[in-house]
């Protein structure tokens, strides 16, 4: 079974950096796209970023692009969030979500499964 | 930027009962080859997100056939044909059809 295992959540102050981890295991690790989908508390879920299996495409939503940058280390297991000049609109638990396909260019997102999430608090 | 809405806000239900969750998007989420991206999730309280139907009418692995999507273009449907008390929690649509991906803004299921 597929697990994700979200890590480096914190409190951290506005205008600070924070770098997420995800961990996978149980799946050929680069076969995939993953994704970064966040819960705002009282609110609902927005996707934030996105990575295809070799890192050449990538997509952040309007309100990341440009603070956050995604990476992932196929070497590791591994996708990366990192965070900078954080505001308090981005306190949310932070989920790392694998797609089902290699790509993000393509449609036909299927996000499963998502890990426990990694609250970030501004 | 595609536009998911969803209805009710909150829907209380009676175990036994059929439930039926609303959902709209701004843009058509048929495909020129055929497919419709749209997909729902289920986050359960104190869990994470998990897929409930993808292709607007497929259910995903381990998901009991209680659950059913239905739709084309820009209007779907979630339709629970007898709710138990475990699927409470909060139902999202999702175009899948093109990045930024777009949630609606979910529907919170709960027993009277």
């Amino acid at each position: 079974e597929v697990q994700l295992v979200e890590s480096g959540g914190g409190v951290v102050q506005p205008g600070r950096s924070l770098r997420l981890s995800c961990v996978a295991s149980d799946l050929t690790f680069d076969d995939y796209a993953f994704h970064w989908v966040r819960l705002v508390p009282g609110k609902g879920l927005e996707w934030v970023s996105g990575i295809s299996w070799n890192s050449a495409k990538i997509a952040y939503a309007a309100s990341v692009k440009g603070r956050f940058t995604v990476s992932r280390d196929n070497a590791k297991n591994s996708v990366y969030l990192e965070m900078n000049s954080l505001t308090i609109e981005d306190t949310a638990f932070y989920y790392c979500t694998k797609d089902d396909h290699s790509t993000i260019t393509s449609p036909g997102f299927k996000l499963d499964p998502w890990g426990q999430g990694t609250l970030v608090t501004v | 930027d595609i536009v998911m809405t969803q209805s009710p806000l909150s829907l209380p239900v009676t175990p036994g009962e059929p439930a039926s969750i609303s959902c709209r998007s701004s843009h058509s989420l048929l495909h020129s080859n055929g497919f419709t991206y749209l997909d729902w999730y289920l986050q359960k309280p104190g869990q994470s997100p998990q897929l409930l139907i993808y292709f607007g009418s497929s259910r995903a692995s381990g998901v009991p056939a209680r659950f059913r999507g239905t739709g084309s273009g820009t209007h779907f449907t979630l339709e629970i044909s007898s709710v138990e008390a475990e699927d409470v929690g909060v139902y999202y649509c999702m175009q899948a059809l093109e990045t930024p991906l777009t949630f609606g803004g979910g529907t919170k299921v709960e027993i009277k």
